[in-house]
């Protein structure tokens, strides 16, 4: 398996404008989580999926954000209109529970600059 | 609530040293797991060590240690004879498996190993 696979990874976007950010987990994997690290806050859970659902998106910092699972082996993170305080890497995680939790395996990040 | 605390931001030790990075947590849950990642200079996430709530065995694997201990809900992480390899940013991580299945990760301690 190729692992967690992020898109693009890096982007410079200018301010206003949209951004998407690409995640494919592995396969099989039935959670699903996106990210955001920054030097002052560190890794924030943003959302997380589960069976393509959202569980929780507490952690998304406001509607300029929003993430979708269309399918299981895809997600998208979205954020519209960008602003400079939204330059982070944004990482994407998967994960299987069944019988054996297992760890999270993370993809390579998207570095994220707005200007 | 859900809670990582990595109290130390940063160590500093001189090759051959010892060095402990300690994790404390919460969790209102009885079963969970607890994980820790290490992030070189690279930037991605790599996964080291997962226990679950009701495993306190200490394990070793070669220079790397971990010591669970439920009573003081700690789970630190000693690196023996440190190498400049072992220079990375560290995180612990808590999974809950009950409400949640949130995977949440503390603000990591950089370790900077010196020749």
């Amino acid at each position: 398996d190729a692992g967690v696979i992020q898109s693009p990874r890096h982007e410079v976007t200018e301010m206003g404008q949209e951004v998407t950010l690409r995640c494919k987990p592995i396969s099989g994997h039935d959670y699903l989580f996106w990210y955001r690290q920054t030097m002052m806050r560190g890794l924030e859970l943003l959302i997380y999926f589960n069976n393509n659902v959202p569980i929780d998106d507490s952690g998304m910092p406001e509607d300029r954000f929003s993430a979708k699972m269309p399918n299981a082996s895809f997600s998208t993170l979205k954020i519209q209109p960008s602003e400079p305080r939204d330059s982070a890497v944004y990482f994407c995680a998967s994960s299987f529970r069944g019988r054996m939790n297992t760890e999270a395996f993370f993809g390579q990040g998207t570095r994220l600059t707005v200007v | 609530a859900q809670k990582v605390t990595q109290a130390q931001t940063e160590i500093s030790v001189v090759e051959k040293e010892d060095v402990t990075l300690d994790c404390v947590y919460e969790t209102r849950d009885t079963t969970y797991y607890l994980f820790w990642y290490k992030q070189p200079p690279s930037g991605e996430l790599v996964f080291l060590i997962r226990r679950n709530s009701f495993d306190e065995q200490n394990e070793i694997s070669g220079r790397y240690s971990w010591n669970f201990q439920k009573s003081t809900s700690s789970f630190n992480f000693t690196i023996t004879a440190s190498q400049v390899v072992d220079s990375a940013v560290y995180f612990c991580a808590l999974k809950e498996v009950g409400n949640t299945d949130k995977l949440i990760f503390g603000t990591g301690t950089r370790l900077q190993v010196f020749p």
